[in-house]
């Protein structure tokens, strides 16, 4: 229940594709649904978030899209540059009884080659 | 503003020990959480800590443990340490808390021989 799905595990796309990152859950009490991006030696960084009343969220080349009713999400980042090379995880909160708890994905290592 | 700050970067430690992590956030973030980074495992939601209480609580054992200090720096203990301990220990502050925006710092590598 408290799961988050993620794929694919690896991505190799060519500079200025389209890479599309999946996320998949199951538990309806999630209420926030953020990307990071992880370079290797540093922690993840805030990419983007959504929030589920919100079907797609744009900020520059990276682009949530969120389907409710599918209980599923994806990150698709435009004109992919070699720069954008590291491992992206999604994440779900769970927000219930004043708790609070983020569950992240195992992540995607995405190399984008000149 | 400066980020979030862990120390050490690097531990190595031996089985059975116990080991303390540190975590200052950006300036006048009140919550702390930390979280395990292992390649099988991923990250996962160790506890989270605002104005002092610990408000959440991940599924690890008690040999995990924290606390947080009137300044919102914060401390993670891991005694009676074993082999699966080693990975990369994250901490994130955010201003409000309940897991939004968080900011995570670089991590501490901590090895269990």
């Amino acid at each position: 229940q408290q799961q988050v799905k993620q794929s694919p595990q690896s991505l190799i796309v060519q500079k200025g594709g389209i890479s599309i990152i999946n996320c998949a859950y199951e538990n309806t009490a999630f209420d926030y649904f953020p990307w990071y991006q992880q370079f290797p030696g540093k922690g993840p960084a805030l990419l983007i978030a959504i929030r589920p009343d919100v079907s797609e969220k744009k900020e520059g080349r990276f682009t949530i899209s969120f389907n409710k009713s599918a209980k599923q999400f994806s990150l698709h980042i435009m004109d992919s540059q070699p720069g954008d090379s590291a491992t992206y995880f999604c994440a779900a909160r769970y927000s219930g009884a004043g708790s609070y708890q983020l569950t992240f994905g195992k992540g995607t290592k995405l190399s984008v080659i000149p | 503003k400066a980020g979030v700050t862990q120390t050490p970067r690097y531990l190595i430690k031996t089985r059975g020990q116990q080991v303390t992590l540190s975590c200052s956030p950006i300036s006048g973030h009140r919550s702390v959480s930390w979280y395990q980074q292992t390649p099988g495992q991923g990250l996962q939601f160790l506890f989270e800590y605002f104005s002092e209480t610990q408000r959440n609580k991940g599924n690890f054992p008690g040999r995990f443990s924290g606390r947080q200090f009137s300044n919102s720096r914060s401390e993670m203990n891991v005694s009676t340490l074993e082999l699966g301990d080693s990975a990369l220990y994250l901490c994130a502050s955010s201003s409000a808390g309940g897991s939004i925006e968080q900011y995570f710092g670089p991590g501490t590598r901590l090895t269990v021989t």
